[in-house]
């Protein structure tokens, strides 16, 4: 399958400070890419919908002036968490497809990053 | 809106059969998803079961949906130490986003 890497991996920042997160498909180009956010022990929560080229979609509750979606490219969109706080703490996992809006009853899978432990202190 | 249950932790012992279950509200998903995470690591695609289906086999692993009471099942046979991990179903809507309604995870357990 394809593959999809996020950088870093992990990274403890103090708060106040930005953070910024890089996500990668490496082997096709992303039209649309996702971001999510998994609390321990917790489900993946769906931050925003980005799309190439244009201004993300977030979903309700998302602050978007605090996490910051550039999809500047097919193959990279990048997340900035911004002014970090202790409660932004959290594992962010990044997902991409391969394949422009699609109707129902289409089938595109999402391949899913490796996440990033975001810790703030 | 849309939802999607799952219990939240399953044991079994190796070469067991494992089954997790998942209830979802939208009668209008299209597909339906179940992925493996395992510790500190993203999320795995295991299988997918277009909505029409009934039942999907991949190897180990069985597939059943039950589109009138909306119910979704994995099956694991000869469950291994390996397949401890949490386990998501999701659910893709008939929206043109693409976007994926996920389970709280089930915590699969094997005991050796």
């Amino acid at each position: 399958g394809a593959v999809v890497s996020q950088h870093p991996s992990r990274v403890i920042c103090k708060s106040g400070t930005s953070v910024k997160i890089e996500c990668r498909s490496l082997d096709f180009q992303a039209t649309t890419m996702f971001w999510y956010r998994q609390f321990p022990k917790q489900s993946l929560m769906l931050m925003a919908t980005s799309n190439e080229g244009s201004k993300a979609t977030y979903e309700q509750g998302v602050e978007k002036d605090k996490f910051l979606i550039n999809h500047a490219s097919l193959t990279l969109s990048t997340l900035t968490v911004t002014s970090a706080h202790p409660e932004d703490s959290s594992f962010y996992i990044c997902s991409a497809r391969d394949l422009p809006l699609a109707g129902v009853g289409v089938y595109n899978e999402q391949f899913f990053g490796p996440g990033t432990r975001l810790t703030v202190l | 809106g849309e939802d999607v249950e799952q219990s939240l932790f399953l044991s079994v012992r190796e070469g067991d059969s494992s089954v997790i279950n998942c209830t979802y509200t939208d009668s209008s998903s299209t597909y339906l998803y179940w992925y493996k995470q395992e510790p500190g690591a993203g999320l795995q695609l295991l299988t997918y079961i277009f909505s029409n289906m009934d039942m999907k086999q991949d190897q180990r692993l069985t597939v059943l949906l039950n589109k009138k009471d909306k119910h979704l099942s994995l099956r694991i046979a000869d469950t291994q130490t390996g397949d401890s991990a949490i386990y998501f179903c999701a659910e893709k809507g008939s929206s043109n986003t693409g976007k994926l309604i996920f389970g709280q995870g089930t915590t699969l357990q094997v005991k050796p």
